[in-house]
């Protein structure tokens, strides 16, 4: 069964960092790109960024670049996004899903950011 | 930056029913990068429908994607009580993503 499972979520102040995770399994995770979506309290889902299977292509939202940095570890079927200098604005459910051609056709569950003081 | 907009915000129908929900584009959009997501309460979103008319696997017959111009509609032909949710489209150019602002599906 395709499953990812994110991880690394909580409450922060703004101004400091965090490290979400994304754990694959179920399909050869070094031949997908993969990306975070993310989704605010009420609101729709909103894009952060993607990296290419090989980690070769990286994409952000403007909204977080600069800021947040997207990585993978293809050995440990794994997918990072290390956020610093968080804003209130970041607050969210962060999904990780799985990239074929050009949409998402697997999503996690999700792992809750919360910035606030 | 490729806009969505999506209508209507709020559509109220029985089971049973016909549903139209509506994408459009700012821009011109592949239709190969034009996807429909399905999303209900605490959980997470479900794709439906890739390449505009595509449906995804497991996806039932009575939800077609279709495309006019920079018009993209996802049609329910009959309303199930499970279909009762949000609904996004979204699109990739330039290498970005975006999604649209999504429509509801009420039971009236």
């Amino acid at each position: 069964e395709v499953q990812l499972v994110e991880s690394g979520g909580g409450l922060v102040q703004p101004g400091r960092s965090l490290r979400l995770s994304c754990a694959a399994s179920g399909f050869m995770f070094d031949e997908y790109d993969m990306h975070w979506v993310r989704q605010a309290p009420g609101k729709g889902l909103e894009w952060v960024s993607s990296i290419s299977w090989s980690g070769d292509s990286i994409g952000f939202a403007d909204s977080v670049k600069g800021r947040f940095t997207i990585s993978r570890d293809n050995a440990k079927n794994s997918l990072y996004l290390q956020m610093n200098s968080l804003r209130a604005e970041d607050t969210a459910l962060y999904y990780c899903a799985k990239g074929t051609l050009n949409y998402m056709d697997v999503w996690g569950k999700g792992t809750t950011v919360t910035v606030s003081s | 930056e490729v806009v969505l907009t999506q209508s209507p915000g709020t559509l109220s129908l029985s089971p049973g029913e016909r549903a139209t929900l509506s994408c459009r584009a700012s821009q011109s959009v592949t239709s190969g990068y034009l996807a429909w997501y399905q999303q209900k309460p605490g959980q997470a979103p479900r794709l439906l429908i890739y390449g505009a008319s595509s449906r995804a696997t497991g996806i039932p017959d009575r939800f077609t994607g279709s495309r006019s111009g920079t018009d993209f509609t996802l049609t329910i032909s009959r309303l199930e009580p499970d279909d009762f949710a949000v609904y996004y489209c979204q699109q990739y150019s330039g290498s970005r993503f975006t999604f649209g602002p999504g429509t509801r599906v009420d039971i009236k």
